[in-house]
C-alpha cells in the first residue's frame, strides 16, 4: 500500500519569514496530494491540492509542488503569519474518491 | 450546508465496553470514510462507504470494529470489548463522488479507554 514519508516533524520561523514543508509518496499509482491544516481540537482541513499532471500550483501565500519522477511534493507557506501555527499533514491518494494516505504531521510554530 | 457533524465529542469508557460514534456527513456527499488518529500521527483510514455500501475496510478494523451506513446518510462506528489500544481520536469525512473530491472532516470524536 501506499506510504507517505513527512520532514521536518517540527518547524519553527520567524513570522515573514518562509515556511517549507517536504513529503514522499511511494505508490505511482497515486495522482491527487492534498495538504490539511489541523488545528488544536479540530478536524483536518483542506488548504491546497493538486494533481499529478500539475507540476505547481499556487493559491496566495501558499503554493506546492510536485515532482512525479522522484515521487516528492512539498507545501511551501510564504510571508508567514502567527496564525499559520498548526500541524500540518501531506497526503496522497488515488483519484481522491478512496482512502487518504497522510504523513505523519509538521508542527508550524511561526513565531511573532 | 452546517459541515460534517460528530457525536459525541468526547467519550471516556472502561476497558471492556462497547461504545458507538455517530457521523452526519455534509448532505448529498455520497461518500463517508472513517479516519483514526493517535497522538502525533496522521490520520489513519478505517473505512468508507458510499451511500450504503462499505467499499473498503483497513486492515486495522478488527473484528471488534463495525461500521454502518444504513440509509446512505449518517454513519455509526461500533467498538465492542474496547482496549487501551483503542484511545484515539475517531474523525469522520465525507465527500462528493463527482467533481472536487475534497474531503471535509469533522471535529472528532476523541475516545479515552480506561
Amino acid at each position: 500500500g501506499e506510504n507517505v514519508e513527512q520532514h521536518p516533524s517540527t518547524l519553527s520561523v520567524q513570522e515573514g519569514d518562509s515556511a517549507v514543508i517536504k513529503c514522499t509518496y511511494s505508490d505511482s499509482a497515486s495522482n491527487y496530494f492534498p495538504w490539511y491544516k489541523q488545528e488544536l481540537g479540530k478536524g483536518p482541513q483542506l488548504i491546497i491540492d493538486i494533481r499529478s499532471n500539475v507540476g505547481e500550483k499556487k493559491d496566495q501565500r501558499i503554493a506546492v509542488t510536485l515532482n512525479k519522477t522522484a515521487k516528492h511534493f512539498s507545501l511551501h507557506i510564504t510571508e508567514t503569519q502567527p496564525e499559520d501555527s498548526a500541524v500540518y499533514f501531506c497526503a496522497a491518494s488515488i483519484g481522491g474518491y478512496q482512502k487518504v494516505t497522510f504523513g505523519i504531521g509538521t508542527k508550524l510554530q511561526v513565531i511573532p | 450546508d452546517t459541515g460534517v457533524s460528530q457525536n459525541p465529542r468526547h467519550k471516556i469508557t472502561k476497558r471492556g465496553q462497547n461504545v458507538t460514534f455517530r457521523c452526519d456527513p455534509i448532505s448529498e456527499h455520497n461518500r463517508l470514510y472513517w479516519y483514526r488518529q493517535t497522538l502525533g500521527q496522521g490520520p489513519e483510514f478505517l473505512t468508507y462507504f458510499q451511500n450504503e455500501a462499505q467499499l473498503e475496510k483497513s486492515r486495522l478494523l478488527s473484528d471488534r470494529f463495525s461500521a454502518e451506513r444504513p440509509k446512505g446518510s449518517f454513519s455509526t462506528l461500533e467498538i465492542q470489548r474496547t482496549e487501551q489500544g483503542d484511545s484515539a481520536m475517531y474523525l469522520c469525512a465525507s465527500s462528493p463522488d463527482r467533481g472536487r473530491n475534497e474531503q471535509f472532516f469533522g471535529p472528532g470524536t476523541r475516545l479515552t479507554v480506561l
